[in-house]
């Protein structure tokens, strides 16, 4: 069963790093790209980008190039998005989600909420 | 970036109708290989989004045949027939065609 098991809660003082964590089961990591999609409290759903466990390569939306940095462990079945200088519009709901051939987003973790707070 | 605009914004729904929800996108989401890169996404109350259908019309796996999904090119419509309670939640109509990856801003379905 596939199955993608995010790290707990976080919260962030303003101008500080977070780093959420992905373990990926059920299936072989380095088979399928990992994206990551953002959910601001009572919002839609935001696209943030992916990384592709097998050869480390990435892509971001343009507003998150500089907010963002997708990585992954290839030896742990694990990828990592990390969210610098933190600031309130970063206070969101964080899901990695596994992406099927390019076609589409089949499993997704269960979120990460992520607040910003002094 | 594509745009994708879904309509209506919200839906109330006696169980045992039927509900649909229109997605249209800013382009045509008709790749060159033939494959057109829409799927929808149930996101129930405090949970996960879940995959429905993909591909216009593909149902995902484990999803109820009452969900179903048409369209082409620009314009997109999931149907949801015999609407039951546990179908509650806000539905996204999303393109996978080109990065960055765009979703529609949501159709909240209720029970009447």
């Amino acid at each position: 069963e596939v199955q993608l098991q995010q790290s707990g809660p976080e919260v962030g003082r303003p101008g500080s790093s977070v780093k959420i964590s992905c373990k990926a089961s059920g299936y072989t990591f380095t088979d399928y790209v990992m994206n990551w999609v953002k959910q601001s409290p009572g919002q839609g759903l935001e696209w943030i980008g992916w990384i592709d466990p097998e050869y480390g390569s990435t892509d971001y939306a343009e507003k998150f190039k500089k907010k963002a940095t997708l990585t992954a462990d290839t030896s742990s079945n694990t990828a990592y998005i990390q969210l610098s200088s933190l600031t309130s519009e970063d206070t969101a709901t964080y899901f990695c989600a596994r992406d099927t051939m390019g076609i589409t987003l089949d499993y997704w973790g269960q979120g990460v909420m992520v607040t910003v707070s002094s | 970036d594509i745009m994708m605009t879904q309509s209506p914004l919200s839906v109330a729904v006696t169980p045992g109708e039927s509900a649909s929800i229109s997605c249209r996108s800013s382009k045509s989401l008709l790749h060159s290989n033939g494959i057109t890169y829409l799927s929808w996404y149930l996101q129930r109350p405090e949970k996960s989004p879940q995959l429905l259908i993909y591909q216009i019309s593909n149902l995902a796996s484990g999803v109820s045949d009452r969900f179903s999904g048409s369209g082409s090119g620009t314009d997109f419509t999931l149907k949801i027939s015999k609407v039951e309670t546990e179908d509650v939640g806000i539905y996204y109509c999303v393109q996978f065609l080109e990065v960055p990856f765009t979703f529609g801003s949501g159709t909240k379905l209720e029970i009447k």
